[in-house]
């Protein structure tokens, strides 16, 4: 099945910086990567997402990129505001049956002021 | 808010007891999907449901089972519980259309504890 890594897992950066995540996944069929935002008890909530057809995808401050050859994805968070601080999860799927979420480990983002 | 409800928010049990977590999915959504999140395993598939119909199974418990109804929404049962069940149980639900992988919305999760 699918098996995806994702690193750092804990990142601290002061406030404007930008902040990257980095994930591999490893079964070449996945086509959808979604991250997802969660707060402490909170639910995860997307903040963005890419298709396999898509090399990469910007909304305001954060972009996602997708290398499909090497398998790996990444997220970029720019001008870090305190709000950003949470964990973050990367996550791939297939389409119809193989639909479910297959999630990395997670990493816990702080900006500090 | 994403539309998913879940019910109830807490639930705190006995070891060898059975509980009955209860979603209701997005209107239009066909598809449900149970998360487990434990703070050593991380968010972890279990079982998805689309109208009705079992669709796929991640590592679900032989001592847990899932169902949906005809009104959508959908139960998760875990009976025997265990001290290791203790976690936040997470519904998701999508569309799936059945072409391009829908974005799945989370409900505010159930926290399950053990004693």
């Amino acid at each position: 099945g699918e098996n995806v890594e994702q690193h750092p897992s804990t990142l601290s950066v002061q406030e404007g910086d930008s902040a990257v995540i980095k994930c591999t996944y490893s079964d070449s069929a996945s086509n959808y990567f979604p991250w997802y935002k969660q707060e402490l008890g909170k639910r995860p909530q997307l903040i963005i997402d890419i298709r396999s057809n898509v090399g990469e995808k910007k909304d305001q401050r954060i972009a996602v990129t997708l290398n499909k050859t090497a398998k790996h994805f990444s997220l970029h968070i720019t001008e870090t505001q305190p709000e950003d601080s949470a964990v973050y999860f990367c996550a791939a799927s297939g389409t119809g049956t193989a639909s479910k979420l297959t999630f990395g480990t997670g990493t816990r983002l702080q900006v500090t002021l | 808010d994403s539309g998913v409800t879940q019910t109830p928010k807490h639930l705190i049990t006995a070891t060898g007891q059975r509980v009955t977590l209860r979603c209701s999915p997005r209107s239009g959504d066909l598809s449900v999907y149970w998360y487990q999140q434990s703070l050593d395993q991380g968010l972890q598939f279990l079982i998805q449901y689309y109208n009705g119909e079992e669709r796929a199974k991640g590592n679900i418990l032989e001592r847990f089972s899932a169902q949906q109804f005809p009104d959508l929404h959908s139960e998760l049962n875990l009976s025997s519980l265990e001290l290791g069940d203790s976690a936040l149980y997470f519904c998701a639900s999508s569309v799936v259309s059945g072409g391009l992988t829908d974005t799945q919305y989370f409900g505010p999760g159930t926290r399950l504890t053990v004693l």
